[in-house]
């Protein structure tokens, strides 16, 4: 089975805080993926990497950076944690092969992250 | 840019009935790919079922059947029997037919309640 883990399932934090968030698979997967969820918004793209040390801007990437050193390991970071940032983030990883419909998105369980 | 619209934000249905959830989506793309997650509570969002954009069959996976309507722009989730551990948020999703842009567009979600 493939899994994606998340450093926490829970996490407060107080405003101006530097934030990490941590995200490793265990399939040796290309493309890796932060998402915040929010309820009415769905699920939008912070961050993508297809490769270590690539990285691609989502749809929000304002208030957050990513490092990817590892094939396995891809960081969430809040330079300055605001409250605004308080929600759901999801990690998730695919296979990067042909034809990409194959290429489905295992996800983590979530950290929902407070910041006070 | 791609847009998914999800317009039914809770649904409930009886136990055994079938219900369906609807999806439409914005593109100027002839290649691309659709997609239903299904979140249940307080577990990984898991994927439920794929479409191509070139295939006219729907697919199909055991209870869950899409209604892909490409000119219209529309696939929907057909869920028949429905059971309790159906109850879930389900995502539709878009992606690019273009290999390397793995990258999913997400819609806002439908919360969908099985009752007993």
């Amino acid at each position: 089975d493939v899994k994606v883990t998340q450093s926490s399932r829970y996490l407060v934090k107080r405003t101006g805080e530097k934030v990490f968030l941590e995200c490793v698979q265990d399939m040796d997967h290309e493309n890796m993926f932060w998402y915040r969820q929010d309820p009415g918004l769905g699920l939008r793209l912070i961050y993508f990497s297809y490769d270590v040390k690539m990285k691609e801007k989502g749809d929000i990437p304002e208030g957050y950076s990513v490092s990817r050193e590892k094939k396995e390991r891809f960081s969430l970071i809040l330079e300055s944690a605001s409250t605004n940032q308080t929600s759901m983030y999801l990690c998730a990883s695919s296979p990067r092969s042909y034809p990409s419909s194959y290429n489905e998105q295992f996800f983590g369980p979530g950290t929902r992250l407070t910041v006070l | 840019a791609q847009t998914v619209t999800q317009s039914q934000p809770e649904m409930s249905v009886q136990e055994a009935e079938t219900v369906t959830l609807s999806c439409t989506y914005d593109t100027s793309e002839n290649n691309y790919y659709l997609f239903w997650y299904k979140q249940p509570p307080s577990r990984q969002m898991i994927l439920v079922i794929r479409q191509e954009a070139y295939k006219q069959q729907n697919a199909t996976e055991n209870r869950f059947s899409v209604n892909f309507q490409k000119a219209a722009k529309s696939f929907s989730l057909k869920i028949s029997d429905s059971q309790l551990g159906d109850t879930a948020m389900y995502f539709c999703a878009f992606m690019k037919g273009n290999f390397g842009n793995e990258k999913l567009t997400f819609g806002t979600g439908t919360r969908l309640t099985i009752i007993p």
